[in-house]
């Protein structure tokens, strides 16, 4: 069974930074492109980040560009974001996100993790 | 930046046909996939690659894709269907980024 569970959230001031991260198990983590979608509280989905397999592609969303870093660990099975310079309008629940192998949709997704930016 | 346009709401009775669109320039030419998003709940995927549908979605569940304008169609609707629905494609034009579409929450009445 393919299972994502994020962590790393929590509350944060402006400015400041956090790194979630997301632990994958029940498929071959190695082979998958793995992303980063966020919701602020009442809002809709907003793409983040992207990174390929092996970590050959890097993509970002223009609202955390420069801000935002993504990687992986395919040895630990693992995905993460740093964030720095964190704004109040980064508060949202962050969900890890698997891209299919062929198609680029998201077929699986972790519960999210929530990251309030408040003084 | 690729622009993905949804009713903010659709209501339909129990039983009935429900059609949620997602507008887009030349969406047909993208492959189109469909999240259904309940209360606190992760989104899950209802349709990939505009008319797919992943093993344990209901067949009620259908999608098409033509020219400025994808479709969700849900059949003989139930109260369980009720959920924000988005729709997603990536867009290259500018970079690589997945673009979603603003949402339509969907009510059974």
């Amino acid at each position: 069974e393919v299972q994502l569970v994020e962590s790393g959230g929590g509350l944060v001031k402006p400015g400041g930074s956090l790194r979630l991260s997301c632990a994958a198990s029940g498929f071959t983590f190695s082979s998958y492109s793995m992303n980063w979608v966020r919701q602020a509280p009442g809002k809709g989905l907003e793409w983040v980040s992207s990174i390929s397999s092996s970590s050959s592609y890097i993509y970002y969303a223009d609202s955390v560009k420069g801000r935002f870093t993504i990687s992986r660990d395919n040895a630990k099975n693992s995905l993460y974001l740093q964030m720095n310079s964190l704004r109040a309008e980064d508060t949202a629940v962050y969900y890890c996100a698997r891209e299919g192998a062929v198609a680029g949709d998201f077929d699986y997704w972790g519960q999210g993790t929530l990251v309030t930016v408040s003084s | 930046s690729y622009v993905l346009t949804q009713p903010p709401s659709v209501s339909v009775a129990p039983g009935k046909t429900a059609r949620i669109t997602c507008g887009g320039n030349n969406i047909g030419s993208k492959s189109v996939h469909w999240y259904q998003q309940k209360p606190g709940q992760a989104p899950v995927l209802v349709i990939y690659y505009d008319s797919d549908r992943p093993s344990g979605i209901p067949e009620r569940f259908s999608g098409s894709n033509s020219g400025n304008t994808a479709t969700l169609t849900i059949s003989r609707v139930e109260a369980g269907d009720e959920a924000d629905y988005y729709c997603q494609v990536w867009d290259s034009s500018s970079d690589h980024n997945a673009v979603f579409g603003g949402g339509t929450q969907l009510t059974v009445l």
